[in-house]
């Protein structure tokens, strides 16, 4: 199985700040990576598919990116409505389409 | 009207059996897989397994394979997930969710989830 290595696992960040949160894949997965936000009792809510394609709705200070087999989600000016935990999920191949372990984004 | 809309919560004692649901609408419901995904309490997200309606095609996450069943009611556009004998550690939010036709697989609608809790 292909495995999501998600770091920082949390993050204290303020309104206005740029952040980053990274994803590595355990191995090739060419762009089949997918961003969720989730919210507290809430289901998670798609962000970004195929590495870098916005879902229709959000936000554009929602993006992303890849290196190789490591992947980027960054928030270019958080705002309030933006803390909540964010995971990546691969998605190439046959499933088992595994997630990311989370990040904690809260307000500093 | 939501296109996902799961069953209530559910309490149960460990060794029953249960089956929750998730009923769609407003899209053709045997296009598109469907998957379900665990929370656990206070923890992330885990892939548990999908199912093609169309022809109940269903590939399950190697953690669960053996320990869930799931299925589809074409005739009421419907997603099951079943267990037979339940544990304490099946305590958790599940959550349906449709895999987008060209979204590179990744889930673009989610049902509201169905909390289960068990517990003797």
């Amino acid at each position: 199985d292909i495995q999501m290595t998600q770091s920082p696992s949390s993050l204290s960040a303020s309104v206005g700040d740029r952040v980053t949160i990274t994803c590595r894949a355990s191995q090739s997965i060419k762009s089949y990576v997918n961003w969720y936000q989730q919210k507290a009792g809430e289901a998670p809510k798609l962000l970004i598919y195929g590495a870098s394609i916005l879902q229709s709705g959000v936000p554009s200070r929602f993006s992303g990116s890849e290196s190789g087999t490591d992947f980027t989600l960054t928030i270019s000016s958080l705002q309030p409505e933006d803390f909540a935990t964010y995971y990546c999920q691969q998605s190439s191949g046959l499933p088992p389409y595994n997630f990311g372990q989370g990040t904690k984004l809260d307000i500093k | 009207e939501e296109p996902l809309v799961q069953s209530s919560a559910e309490v149960k004692k460990p060794g029953e059996s249960l089956r929750i649901s998730c009923t769609t609408s407003g899209y053709s419901f045997t296009s598109y897989w469907i998957g379900w995904v665990r929370q656990m309490p206070g923890k992330g997200l885990e892939f548990m397994g999908i199912i093609y309606p169309g022809d109940s095609d269903t590939r399950y996450s190697p953690s669960f394979e053996g320990q869930i069943t799931i299925s589809v009611d074409r005739s009421s556009a419907t997603a099951y997930l079943q267990w037979g004998s339940l544990k304490a550690s099946d305590t958790a939010v599940y959550y349906c969710a449709r895999v987008g036709a060209t979204h590179r697989k990744a889930f673009d609608i989610w049902g509201q989830g169905t909390r289960v809790t068990v517990s003797s």
